[in-house]
């Protein structure tokens, strides 16, 4: 099985920051990587898929970059709305595997 | 657009069978190259693949469940199921069904573009 690891597991950020979220693989996935992000209470919502391909509706702050086993998912200028959790999940190889998820909190 | 609910028992006994059921709206169940996946998320926990099934019923399983679930589609009803045998209280979360990702003439079917809104299945006795 194919491990995703993310870091941080929780980030304290304010509104107007820059944040970066980091997934990594236990091996290399191309670009098949997906990027959710989680409401408490709600389904996870699909935000980038390919890595780095923006699903359609979601804002122009929220960009992916990396290949291979390094991946990052940015907010530009975090905004009160995303103080939410976010997940990675690769899907290179079966059985799909999700990260642990990061929790961006206020500070 | 696509919409996904889900239903079932929200209580299953230890060493039953939890059966779920996810109705499809706004699109064919049958057609394209679609897959129907479930997931999972113990409370408070992370997300787990559990399996999923194409439109001509390839099915993949998360090898970590031992053999236990097995993803079924009816066509007639628009519906894909889920079943999970000798559960146990680690069994328990939100259960989420999920349809694959199309865009642009391309279907990407791991990932997962539509969800259900969830529903929390309790094992106990």
């Amino acid at each position: 099985d194919i491990q995703m690891t993310q870091s941080p597991s929780t980030l304290s950020a304010s509104v107007g920051d820059r944040v970066t979220i980091t997934c990594r693989a236990s091996q290399s996935i191309s670009n098949w990587l997906a990027w959710y992000q989680q409401k408490p209470g709600k389904a996870p919502k699909l935000l980038i898929y390919k890595a780095s391909s923006l699903e359609s509706g979601v804002p122009s702050r929220f960009s992916g970059s990396g290949s291979g086993t390094e991946f990052t998912l940015t907010i530009s200028s975090l905004q009160p709305d995303d103080f939410e959790t976010y997940y990675c999940q690769q899907y290179n190889s079966y059985p799909l595997t999700f990260g642990g998820g990061t929790k961006v909190e206020i500070k | 657009q696509v919409q996904l609910q889900e239903s079932g028992p929200g209580l299953v006994k230890p060493s039953q069978t939890l059966s779920l059921t996810c109705t499809v709206s706004g699109g064919s169940i049958s057609s394209g190259d679609y897959y129907w996946s479930w997931i999972r998320q113990p409370p408070g926990k992370g997300l787990e693949w559990i399996g999923s099934i194409n439109s001509i019923g390839s099915t993949y399983y998360n090898p970590s469940l031992k053999s236990r679930p097995t993803i079924s589609v009816d066509t007639s009803k628009i519906q894909f199921s889920l079943k999970l045998i000798s559960v146990t209280a680690a069994d328990t979360a939100v259960y989420y069904c999920a349809r694959s990702y199309c865009t642009g003439g391309s279907c990407y079917s791991g990932v997962m573009g539509y969800w259900g809104q969830g529903t929390l299945v309790t094992v106990s006795s």
